[in-house]
Order: C-alpha cells, then structure tokens, then sequence
C-alpha cells in the first residue's frame, strides 16, 4: 500500500519556468490538499480538494494551479516559477474532512533561482 | 497574525521522563486541535487529536490537554523514548476559517539517552 506518492522529490527551477508536482493516493480518498512549508515556519494551505472535479483556494493560492479530474491524482501546477515559491511541498489525503488523519507524502523541494 | 503559536522551537528531554510540548492560539473559534510528528525528509504523520467539548484525550504514551480558557494545549509524552525525537506541529480548525488547519512553526524535540 503505497500511500500517499509526490514526484519529484527535488527539483531546481529557474525564474519564470513552469511544472507540475504531481501526487497521487491509493487509500480512496475524497479530501487532497496541497501545502507548503517555509522554513522555520507551519504549514500553509494551497489548494485542497473535495472530490474529482472540485478544487478551492486554501490560504496561499498565488501563482499555483490545481486540478482533480480523478480520485486518486491531484496535481500542483507553479506557472512563472518565483523565487518566493522556493519551499518544500506535500501533498497529503484524507477520508473526511479537515479535522480527520490526514496522510502525506514525503514532500518535494523546489527551489526557484 | 500567527493564529498558533508553539513558542518552544526545541525542547531536550531524558529518556524515560515526561516529555510536555506546548501551543497557544488565538482564535476563540478553533473547535479541534490536532498535533501531527514529522521525521527528517518525510511528511507529517497524525499523532492525536482533541476536540474543543474535551479537555483530555489520551493515547497509549500520549495525552492532548485543552484549556480553552486559556487557549492553549499541551501534549505529554509519557515515558519519552529516543523514536520520539522528532519535530512537533500543532494544527487546529473551526468555522471561521473553513475549517482548514491553521499550522504552528513546530517543536523540535530532541531524546536524550
């Protein structure tokens, strides 16, 4: 049971490039999110999911892009890459909402230069 | 504004003796609180969580005490073994923010032999 799965794990960017994060889920899950953590800093919500074909914006959407057209998949698309998008990344999933165990990838860190 | 706040970035501790992590947080609307552990190069795991109609949840070696009064929760690690070491984020929800998880920076906790 694989879990939770990020591609890449790491990736350097240049300013104004553009790519996808990928992460997919095996649990079946309904609810997949997408954040961000800074260093020194908590976790912050980009986007999340409630189910194929239906995204929101969570606390820090700019200049990222979501995508659900499957249970299992929700991709993370950074459009003009930016230096204030250098991070780390997961993905994470979880059967019911917010407050229930949510399950995450290893992370991937994108760093713009 | 940071809604909540683990003040500790570190905390060393024995082996064997009690481990507290602590968190505070301002807004009176957050209803449930979670506290998730996180290893070096991987995602979050859930630990434990507690709802704001409890004042104590316990599992196994760990306990969440809320104070609502207060604002603040602890987590106690009772007894602290060395695959504790870990960083420590606490998270928690309500209505007013959609019910998505407004995160803490973390406590790294460090097990001393």
């Amino acid at each position: 049971n694989a879990g939770v799965t990020q591609t890449p794990k790491f990736r350097i960017l240049k300013i104004g490039q553009s790519m996808t994060l990928q992460c997919a889920q095996d649990m079946n899950h309904n609810y997949m999110y997408w954040y961000r953590q800074d260093p020194g800093m908590g976790l912050k919500l980009i986007y999340y999911s409630v189910g194929a074909g239906i995204t929101d914006k969570g606390e820090v959407p700019n200049g990222y892009n979501v995508s659900r057209s499957t249970t299992e998949d929700f991709p993370l698309r950074l459009e003009l890459a930016a230096p204030s998008q250098t991070s780390v990344y997961f993905c994470a999933s979880s059967l019911k909402t917010f407050n229930t165990e949510a399950f995450f990838g290893q992370g991937t860190r994108l760093t713009v230069v | 504004d940071q809604q909540v706040k683990q003040n500790s970035p570190s905390l060393s501790v024995q082996e064997g003796r009690i481990s507290i992590l602590n968190c505070d947080y301002t807004n009176s609307m957050f209803d449930y609180f979670l506290w998730y552990k996180k290893y070096p190069a991987e995602g979050p795991t859930f630990l434990i969580s507690i709802s704001s109609i409890k004042d104590k949840n316990e599992d196994g070696r760990f306990t969440v005490f809320l104070n609502k009064s207060a604002k603040h929760l602890s987590l106690h690690i009772v007894p602290s073994q060395p695959g504790d070491s870990a960083v420590y984020f606490c998270a928690a929800s309500g209505g007013d923010s959609n019910y998505q998880l407004i995160w803490g920076a973390g406590t790294k906790l460090i097990i001393k032999p």
